[in-house]
């Protein structure tokens, strides 16, 4: 079992839509928590990061840790084309460890 | 910052031929990472350094991968002999590490491979 699992879609919406992606983690240790966004053809960039649990907001983007439940949460509201792309999770335990990342999930956003 | 340059950004090659993929991190940035991305596997880490020393190479998929860091600002990653299975996007990343409880990762484009 990896330790970051993400279901890989790919998840199509209309625009406007509400979108939710989520991630499971097995390694109690992750306190960091991030969400890449990766478009076609280019590297991954950070969207968003958390830290241990709770909410986080940011424009139309809103990431949610629950730790107990080792469940990570993206939501985007009034999604929009150029949302799509594919949302990478990662989580890490200290700074001096690498991240370990999620598969990545494809999302299309149609006009 | 020009951010994270990778050369070359695609390269085709022959089966058994040797491959050589170049990184620049950015500059400060004392955290350096491999990665190799497939639709199967996803992100897979392959090598980090930590002021240009190896620290974990468990990644490295067999003897034909090897991966070194010269100095801080120079980083290369060798496939001899390459074979089709090794195909993939292979992306280099840099980090400044630890700071203020952020750490993320600033990736370069990548370099798709594809070994004929």
């Amino acid at each position: 079992q990896k330790e970051v699992e993400q279901d890989p879609g790919p998840l199509s919406v209309p625009e406007g839509a509400i979108v939710s992606l989520n991630c499971t983690y097995s390694n109690s240790a992750f306190q960091y928590f991030m969400w890449y966004r990766q478009y076609s053809r280019k590297g991954p960039e950070l969207l968003m990061y958390t830290y241990s649990s709770g909410n986080k907001e940011d424009g139309r983007f809103t990431a949610q840790v629950d730790k107990s439940s080792k469940y990570i949460s993206l939501f985007i509201r009034d999604s929009q084309p150029s949302d799509s792309a594919t949302y990478l999770c990662a989580a890490g335990n200290s700074g001096n460890t690498p991240l370990v990342f999620g598969k990545g999930t494809r999302l299309s956003v149609i006009a | 910052d020009a951010g994270v340059i990778q050369s070359p950004r695609h390269e085709v090659t022959e089966m058994g031929q040797e491959v050589t993929l170049r990184c620049k991190p950015i500059s400060g940035h004392d955290y350096l990472f491999w990665y190799r991305q497939t639709m199967m596997r996803g992100l897979e880490l392959l090598i980090y350094f930590n002021n240009n020393v190896p620290i974990d190479d468990s990644g490295m998929p067999e003897d034909r991968f090897s991966a070194k860091m010269p100095n801080a600002s120079f980083s290369t990653l060798k496939i001899q002999p390459s074979e089709p299975r090794d195909s993939a996007v292979y992306f280099c990343a840099s980090s400044l590490g630890f700071r203020d409880g952020v750490y993320g990762y600033t990736f370069g484009s990548g370099t798709r491979l594809t070994v004929v």
